[in-house]
């Protein structure tokens, strides 16, 4: 596609139940990043995709947060058991790997209540 | 630990000049990134410096000093669209991005 596109761009979900997000990149990135940004701060690495393979997940912060990328292009973050911290902005990015430029998505904004 | 510092507000008026700096630490370096957020909006791409210097582009200029571990981005003839935070954002030896919580710039008419 012509950018990186993230659905849904909203998401309202009650504590304790299960969401997936979704991120599809730029055809042909090979690199895939999921971030999380809450208001004010800067985005807060939370996995990073090489091909289909995760090449560093040391920033899911606990085993409720899941990513695939099954054939190395379209991404899901999946959230089991969701709670009122986990709302932010979760914003997806692609590039060629090494590259200087990461692409964004317009992100999804996860709200628990 | 990793560290990017850099101010976390700054007021400027339309017309004038501003200049926002960046401090790192980081484990290994391989660039310096400034983005730009407007609000509810994703960061969009500014400049990447991987050698000392400045590097210009139009408005917008960026410094970097490895040495120092700092960094500056330049904005010039502000305009009211330039509001918006500019996040700095360092690539580290494992060429993941470490990112700083973001510089609000204020303009005022």
């Amino acid at each position: 596609g012509a950018g990186v596109s993230q659905t849904p761009s909203n998401k309202v979900t009650e504590k304790g139940k299960y969401v997936e997000l979704r991120c599809d990149p730029i055809s042909g990135h090979t690199a895939l990043y999921w971030y999380r940004q809450s208001l004010g701060q800067g985005p807060e690495f939370l996995i990073y995709f090489q091909g289909t393979g995760a090449a560093d997940d040391s920033g899911l912060p606990n085993d409720r947060f899941f990513a695939v990328r099954p054939e190395g292009s379209v991404s899901t973050l999946k959230i089991q058991r969701t709670e009122r911290g986990d709302s932010a902005v979760y914003l997806c990015a692609s590039n060629f790997p090494r590259s200087t430029e990461a692409f964004f998505g317009q992100g999804t904004r996860l709200t628990v209540v | 630990g990793q560290n990017i510092d850099q101010p976390t507000e700054m007021t400027a008026t339309e017309g004038a000049i501003v200049q926002i700096n960046c401090t790192y630490q980081t484990s290994g370096f391989n660039g310096l990134f400034w983005y730009q957020q407007h609000a509810g909006e994703a960061p969009t791409f500014l400049s990447y410096n991987v050698l000392d210097g400045l590097e210009e582009k139009g408005r917008f200029s960026s410094f970097l000093s490895r040495s120092k571990g700092y960094s500056y981005l330049l904005l010039k003839e502000l305009q009211m669209k330039d509001s918006a935070s500019y996040l700095c954002a360092v690539m580290d030896s494992n060429y993941q991005l470490i990112w700083g919580a973001g510089t609000k710039l204020i303009i005022k008419p």
